[in-house]
């Protein structure tokens, strides 16, 4: 089975400009979450889908955004690109939303902003 | 909100030594805590987690502690091997108000093995 699909790898992108980045959950899966790891911290949580809804939302600011689709896959949005966007994005996916459901990671998105 | 810290930022040992790496949380309301393991350049991966009725879970080399009362959690390695060298991030999640349990990341520990 494929794991959790993520593009593209890696982008650059000019300050002010906009970002859409894609994300396929394994088969199977319904929710969808995704997060940013800024270079030497931990992943920092941005939204959580379930069942084309969103059931949670992390402290970042309206710039970002994103949606489901009915097959489970993914978009994260990003307006108005600043430097401190600059970090890996990554997408992960999970059976269900609860305490215990293992979530599974992408590879991520490399972003740079200049 | 929930804030995960994790100690120690660097951690290096020799081959066949044992590893900890130890976590704290502030919310009490928090009750998962599962460990990733994350190589240079790779995804995170889940290598062992632990819910808030169970003190300690163990899987071969590896374990996990639970000390509600103090708010704290470790990941103990035995027998290390040069490929358990990598990024370990703790985290800490609780139910959120749309239903959904979301994990708090600690800034993680790298941990050198050398043979």
């Amino acid at each position: 089975d494929a794991g959790v699909t993520q593009s593209p790898t890696h982008l650059i992108k000019t300050r002010g400009q906009q970002v859409t980045l894609r994300c396929s959950p394994i088969s199977g899966h319904k929710s969808v979450s995704w997060y940013q790891q800024v270079l030497g911290q931990g992943p920092q949580f941005i939204f959580q889908y379930y069942e084309k809804e969103e059931r949670g939302r992390g402290n970042f600011p309206d710039r970002f955004s994103a949606r489901q689709f009915p097959n489970y896959s993914s978009e994260l949005n990003v307006n108005a690109l600043l430097l401190g966007d600059s970090a890996l994005y990554l997408c992960a996916s999970s059976l269900g939303t609860g305490g215990g459901n293992t979530i599974y990671f992408g590879e991520g998105s490399w972003l740079t902003v200049v | 909100g929930e804030n995960v810290e994790q100690h120690p930022s660097t951690l290096s040992v020799q081959e066949g030594d044992s590893a900890v790496i130890k976590c704290t949380y502030s919310d009490s309301a928090s009750n998962y805590f599962p460990w990733y393991k994350q190589e240079l350049g790779k995804r995170p991966q889940l290598i062992i987690d632990i819910r808030s009725n169970v003190g300690e879970k163990k899987d071969q080399r590896i374990a996990v502690t639970l000390n509600k009362t103090a708010k704290h959690f470790s990941l103990h390695i035995t027998e290390t091997q040069p490929e358990d060298s990598a990024v370990y991030f703790c985290a800490a999640s609780k139910e959120g108000s749309g239903g959904s349990y979301i994990p708090t990341f600690g800034r993680g520990t790298s941990l050198i093995v050398h043979p």
